[in-house]
């Protein structure tokens, strides 16, 4: 079937205001991670959903970012209160296995967050 | 954080020669996988290779793990100019949970 789609591809925002990024995975995946990336840099791990359990948000940067996915299948991503470090290419991965350590993950092509 | 670094971190090569890139990492790993990202798309994934092996081949990819060295290098050959891309490392498991912790990349240019 299709691939992991990840909308808006590009965001512009103003310092302070809010954001919500989609990320829809591939279909019957059980595993979904957020990654954020700054250019030049690898992905940086965020948040990792089993289904609709939210099992490590150890990479969070900050209680700005919240993340949820209540049906085990659509991810978002949401970023209160925009700050200008939080610009970057934010990620969504699914992988089919709920031991995704061990087998391949699929990528969007990602969301480009600028804040102004 | 990055687990480790690759190495170079630019690579610029004529078509038909080979491609090699390595990567290190700090800690214990339960596998290694080397993912490519063309610019401005996602990454896709390449290959795995768990700890206990040593070396993998996939199509003109060739990959190796020294888990003494906690060192892995990706070889690509007859490199072509459709490999243009950056190559990253990526670890997984061993008390990291089910996340992939990344490399910093090699950008690899293949030139006609």
């Amino acid at each position: 079937g299709a691939g992991v789609s990840q909308s808006p591809r590009y965001k512009v925002a103003k310092r302070g205001q809010d954001v919500a990024l989609r990320c829809d995975p591939i279909s019957g995946h059980v595993s979904l991670f957020w990654y954020q990336q700054a250019l030049g840099q690898g992905p940086e791990f965020l948040t990792y959903f089993q289904n609709e359990a939210q099992l490590d948000k150890s990479g969070l940067p900050s209680d700005r970012f919240f993340a949820e996915r209540p049906e085990g299948s659509v991810s978002t991503l949401k970023i209160q209160r925009t700050q200008q470090e939080d610009s970057a290419v934010y990620l969504c991965a699914s992988s089919s296995t709920d031991r995704s350590f061990s087998s391949p993950q699929h990528f969007g092509d990602g969301t480009r967050l600028s804040i102004l | 954080s990055q687990q480790g670094e690759e190495d170079p971190q630019a690579l610029s090569i004529q078509e038909g020669e080979n491609a090699t890139m390595n990567c290190s990492y700090k800690t214990s790993i339960n596998n290694l996988q080397w993912y490519r990202q063309n610019s401005g798309r996602g990454l896709v994934h390449l290959i795995l290779i768990r700890s206990n092996e040593r070396e993998k081949h996939s199509g003109r990819l060739r990959v190796t793990l020294d888990t003494s060295k906690k060192s892995s290098s990706l070889l690509i050959t007859a490199s072509r100019a459709a490999d243009t891309a950056s190559y990253f490392c990526a670890t997984g498991g061993h008390g990291g949970g089910n996340k992939l912790t990344f490399g910093t990349g090699t950008q690899l240019k293949v030139e006609l």
